[in-house]
């Protein structure tokens, strides 16, 4: 079974910083694109950062960007997010979400998490 | 990296169809055929419905189609159930490994 399964997350005061993981199962997790995307209480889904299969490339929404850092480590089938700098805006449930696999372009993200919540508040 | 446009709220009648727009711009939803369609049921994960404008994954029911038109993308669900009765939210690559999500559309069966 295909498997996502994010940890990590809690409350943190602002200016905090906080690390999610996000483990994997059912699946090459090397071949395939990730994503995390957040949504605050009451609101909509927002697109957060995507990180390349192998890792080489990372993108942020200009929200989180300098503040967030995206990587994964393929040998361990985990995404992480590192979140600096933390606001109260951010306070969010955060998932993470598989892109396509490797050669293919779908635009679309297939599997998700239960997802995280961050809470950052003092 | 605007948000796309939804309506905030869709209603219908069981077995009536309902359909969402999602208005984008030319550098995302009128650029690319990479628009994806998501339910959303409270309290639970998001759940693919519709990508690339049209293509329904497996086990997504044939009542749910994608078609788009110039920026605009849309959702149609026939023969609404209740268990149709979510929150939609549309998707668009932006290009540059960018994506952007809808403001959301509250769906509800009468």
């Amino acid at each position: 079974e295909v498997q996502l399964v994010e940890s990590g997350g809690g409350l943190v005061q602002p200016g905090g910083s906080l690390r999610l993981s996000c483990a994997v199962s059912g699946f090459t997790f090397s071949r395939y694109s990730m994503n995390w995307v957040r949504q605050r209480p009451g609101e909509g889904l927002v697109w957060v950062s995507r990180i390349e299969s192998d890792g080489a490339i990372t993108t942020y929404a200009d929200s989180v960007k300098g503040r967030f850092t995206t990587s994964r480590d393929n040998a361990k089938d985990t995404l992480y997010l590192q979140m600096n700098g933390l606001r109260a805006d951010d306070t969010a449930i955060y998932y993470c979400a598989r892109g396509p696999m490797v050669g293919t372009s779908t635009g679309a993200f297939d599997v998700w998490g239960q997802g995280a919540m961050v809470t950052v508040s003092s | 990296q605007s948000a796309l446009t939804q309506p905030p709220s869709a209603s219908g009648s069981p077995g009536q169809s309902v359909t969402i727009s999602c208005t984008g711009t030319s550098s995302d939803v009128g650029r690319y055929n990479y628009v994806s369609w998501y339910q959303q049921h409270p309290g639970k994960a998001p759940k693919l419905m519709i990508s690339e404008v049209i293509k329904r994954p497996s086990g997504v029911p044939d009542r749910f189609s994608g078609s788009k038109s110039g920026n605009t993308a849309s959702l149609t669900v026939s023969g609404l159930q209740a268990e149709d009765e979510a929150d939609y939210y549309c998707s668009s690559y932006a290009g540059s490994n960018f994506y952007v999500f809808g403001t959301g559309t509250t769906v509800t069966v009468l």
